[in-house]
């Protein structure tokens, strides 16, 4: 399998739950990418993970917890979500920084 | 100084005609100035994108045009097609940071 694949792809959970989003990329990439999408507002970087290290965090309740426990494998651990965090999240992944992405085809995640 | 401008905000076009959608950015820092392409239930993909140090760079139906001295940047798609219909998002990157655009909804009549 090429590419990058994110699982599940759709995500219903309690605000009490606690759940996980998983992400895998295939090509060999240094960089992974966690990215919320709102209708009608800007892809919202949340973490950066250069060489598994995370080199930003831009600002995200601690609600979300990032986890790179290799180059290839990215995961977001969520609890206690409110229901505005329902939205798109997507993971990326790139060769570098600055350069351009692989998205995967996101989890839709509502928070009921 | 951080923002990227995109517009319009939704964009109909007759099959066959040319689609433009344009953006705008502050920060001369940026670098690259990439175009991503989304449809329904996926996420978006890089479909072109260009450097500083050049004006025009075109990848069969679609081009990048790029003004420096303006800090714009603009897509057009040539011979719009009913398959192009998405969401188009501008960006502009430098070290560390990746500033999308809002998207553009390009919808192609038949």
């Amino acid at each position: 399998e090429t590419g990058v694949t994110q699982t599940p792809r759709h995500l219903v959970m309690g605000m009490t739950n606690k759940k996980s989003l998983k992400c895998e990329q295939h090509l060999g990439h240094n960089a992974m990418y966690w990215y919320k999408q709102s209708a009608k507002k800007p892809l919202e970087l949340m973490f950066v993970y250069s060489l598994e290290e995370r080199v930003e965090n831009n600002s995200v309740p601690s609600r979300f917890s990032p986890e790179c426990p290799n180059s290839s494998h990215l995961f977001l651990h969520l609890h206690t979500l409110q229901p505005e965090d329902s939205a798109l999240y997507l993971c990326a992944s790139s060769q570098d920084h600055g350069y351009g992405y692989t998205f995967g085809s996101g989890t839709r995640l509502t928070v009921v | 100084q951080q923002q990227v401008k995109q517009s319009p905000q939704s964009l109909i076009v007759q099959k066959g005609g040319i689609s433009i959608i344009n953006c705008a950015y502050e920060n001369t820092a940026f670098d690259y100035f990439p175009w991503y392409q989304q449809f329904p239930g996926k996420g978006p993909a890089l479909l072109i994108a260009i450097r500083p140090d050049v004006s025009e760079k075109k990848e069969g139906r679609f081009t990048i045009s790029f003004n420096k001295s303006a800090k714009q940047f603009s897509l057009h798609i040539m011979d719009s097609q009913p398959g192009d219909s998405a969401t188009y998002f501008c960006a502009a990157t430098g070290t560390y940071k990746y500033i999308f655009g809002t998207g553009t909804r390009l919808k192609v009549l038949a």
